[in-house]
């Protein structure tokens, strides 16, 4: 079944412990990115990657990392998470840009 | 910059009513324009979609045309179900980067 997974689905933590949220998609997608939902803002870019080894800043990058060291996996990296990094966050694969994007599940974090 | 706006929610119908979610848009070039839904507990879906002017999307009953010269791109069903309660975002992207730039999202609650 063609899908993206990531893990873990919820997370609570406290500021300042490093996280990483993984995110695996397995239709060999070219593209990939990270986005957080907050209420009355909808979606915005955290980062995204075109391809193994080349990433890039959205919108709201700061307090992320991303790397890209294969092209199935797309890890979302909080060095130091704070609380307003609490949110709800998604990521997505497409085969290339202006494609359909395929989105996983998302990971529901609390920083505390 | 691109941006998308949509009518606030929620909205609130009883099955078998009229929809309509209004959604305009901004952006530089020529963007392409896609409905995701968002059902409770769950990632996006790509709804429907449409790449250029004039084109008409349509998926599950649902329809959406592009506007250039009003630069909208509703969403419409002639009869919803409650089932169809979710909420849905409209969304564009030009260009590379795979971008999305999304509306806040409007909350439908169908009833009985």
């Amino acid at each position: 079944e063609a899908q993206v997974t990531q893990n873990p689905r919820y997370l609570i933590t406290v500021t300042g412990k490093k996280l990483t949220v993984t995110c695996s998609q397995n239709m060999n997608h070219e593209y990939m990115s990270w986005y957080r939902q907050d209420p009355g803002l909808g979606l915005r870019q955290i980062y995204y990657s075109m391809n193994v080894e080349v990433t890039d800043k959205g919108d709201v990058p700061e307090g992320y990392k991303v790397s890209r060291k294969e092209k199935r996996n797309f890890p979302l990296i909080l060095e130091s998470p704070s609380p307003n990094q609490t949110s709800l966050y998604f990521c997505a694969s497409s085969l290339r840009d202006l494609n359909e994007q395929f989105f996983g599940p998302g990971t529901r974090l609390t920083v505390l | 910059g691109n941006s998308v706006t949509q009518m606030e929610g929620p909205v609130t119908l009883s099955e078998e009513a009229f929809l309509t979610i209004n959604c305009t848009y901004t952006a530089t070039g020529y963007p392409s324009l896609f409905w995701y839904v968002q059902y409770p507990g769950e990632g996006l879906q790509l709804l429907l979609k449409a790449t250029k002017a004039d084109d008409k999307g349509s998926n599950k009953g649902f329809e959406a045309t592009y506007r250039k010269e009003t630069t909208s791109f509703h969403l419409e069903k002639g009869s919803v179900q409650v089932s169809d309660s979710a909420v849905y975002f409209c969304a564009l992207v030009t260009g590379t980067a795979s971008k999305l730039t999304f509306g806040t999202g409007t909350r439908l609650q169908v009833t009985l």
